[in-house]
């Protein structure tokens, strides 16, 4: 099975930082790679998939690169309602459909 | 609009099981694949089952495999999961989603249902 590994576990900022969070395949996905933001008690969103493709709604501050085995989820100017959990997903040929361990983004 | 309803969970013993459905609505449900993804208290996020539009084939995680079953009913917008010989580790909040992409990704996410497996 592909394993993810997802750096930082979590990460400490500042309104108006730019931050980025790294997602490592154990072998290579080619761009099968979707990135989720969760806040407390709620259900997961959907924020990129296929690597770097925006979904509808989601604001432009998000970008998400990457190919391979290394992907980067990049916020540029965080706002207070990015501060949240978030997580890659591999989605590459059958499942299993594994998810990096989930970075926590914290208010400095 | 699209919606994803969880129900079934709740308090049960290790070695017993339970049924969990998840109700769709605001889309052709029969023409996604589904999937359930759970959450332990305060852990990340783990990939559990996924079915196709017609029900088959079906995937399991290694962690799940020979104990639970997907299924669904395309006619009543309903996807299942039937959980039996339930452990401790099964604790958590199980999602269902529904995949939007040729990407595997999913979207939307219902709110969940916890279970917890407890004597």
């Amino acid at each position: 099975d592909i394993q993810m590994t997802q750096s930082p576990s979590s990460l400490s900022a500042s309104v108006g930082d730019r931050v980025s969070i790294t997602c490592r395949a154990s072998q290579s996905i080619s761009n099968y790679l979707n990135w989720y933001q969760q806040k407390p008690g709620k259900a997961p969103n959907l924020l990129i998939n296929a690597a770097s493709s925006l979904q509808s709604g989601v604001p432009s501050r998000f970008s998400g690169s990457g190919s391979g085995t290394d992907f980067t989820l990049t916020i540029t100017s965080l706002q207070p309602e990015d501060f949240a959990t978030y997580y890659c997903q591999q989605s590459y040929n059958t499942p299993p459909y594994t998810f990096g361990q989930g970075t926590k983004l914290e208010i400095k | 609009q699209v919606q994803l309803v969880e129900s079934g969970g709740g308090l049960v013993k290790p070695g017993g099981s339970l049924r969990l459905s998840c109700a769709a609505s605001g889309f052709t449900f029969s023409d996604y694949y589904m999937t359930w993804i759970r959450q332990a208290p305060g852990k990340g996020l783990e990939w559990v089952s996924y079915i196709s539009r017609s029900g088959s084939p079906t995937y399991y995680a290694d962690s799940v495999k020979g104990r639970f079953t997907i299924s669904r009913d395309n006619a009543n917008n309903s996807l299942y999961l039937q959980m039996n010989s339930l452990r401790a580790e099964d604790t958590a909040v199980y999602y269902c989603a529904r995949r939007v992409s040729a990407y595997n990704s999913f979207d939307p996410w219902g709110q969940g249902t916890l279970v917890t497996v407890s004597s």
